[in-house]
């Protein structure tokens, strides 16, 4: 079935490094693509999406590119502040499909 | 606008109990889904609801249950509690049916369940 992976974490890096966290997804049809992040003790928050290949979902210094030929959608950003620390999710949603499949989270902690 | 409010925030339950957890969607949704995140886990996929009827459910046993009301807010309802049940029960609406890929969720806080 449809499933995503996520690099495992935890993730700890600096104020102002630059941020890779690597997903992979298997899906029969065409999915859409979202990254959500979730800080401690709330829930998801949608940071970004991709419905088709080739698409660059954007937000907040976040970016992640739907590559359909490796089938990825990492996301990254270019200077990451302490107010980024929280767990982020990959996920995806086949057409008409009515569940969204999530990777199991990478935990990202940013020092000072 | 609001967004998607659960209640409670945090219930204790022991085993064997049974629980009702509640969820109001964003106005205007009038889909909802339930998702169950275990410590450590992503959410995983319970139930989803549109225009009151069930469109879809996940690899969860039939202690699970779920109904959607003619104002589009929701319940979970879970029988014979076990203690592999405490997670995070998570509410998420989105805007339209039809294909609902393209339609980002929006998730609630979430009903933290501790079963003793």
């Amino acid at each position: 079935g449809d499933s995503v992976t996520q690099m495992e974490g935890p993730v700890t890096l600096s104020e102002e490094a630059f941020l890779t966290i690597n997903c992979t997804y298997t899906a029969t049809g065409y999915p859409s693509l979202f990254w959500y992040v979730q800080y401690p003790g709330e829930g998801l928050q949608l940071l970004l999406k991709a419905t088709k290949a080739d698409d660059k979902g954007s937000n907040k210094g976040f970016e992640a590119t739907y590559r359909k030929e490796t089938t990825s959608f990492h996301l990254e950003k270019g200077s990451v502040q302490v107010s980024d620390s929280a767990v982020y999710f990959c996920a995806l949603s086949a057409y008409n499909n009515n569940d969204m499949r999530f990777g199991a989270g990478t935990r990202l902690t940013v020092k000072p | 606008d609001a967004g998607v409010t659960q209640s409670p925030t945090h219930l204790i339950k022991t085993r064997g109990q049974h629980v009702t957890l509640r969820c109001s969607p964003i106005s205007g949704h009038k889909s909802v889904s339930w998702y169950q995140q275990v410590l450590g886990q992503g959410p995983q996929f319970i139930f989803q609801y549109y225009e009151k009827e069930e469109r879809g459910r996940g690899n969860f046993p039939d202690r699970f249950s779920a109904r959607q009301f003619p104002n589009y807010s929701s319940e979970l309802n879970v029988n014979a509690l076990l203690l592999g049940d405490s997670a995070l029960y998570l509410c998420a609406s989105s805007g339209r049916g039809g294909d609902y890929s393209n339609q980002p969720q929006h998730f609630g806080d979430g009903t933290r369940l501790s079963i003793l």
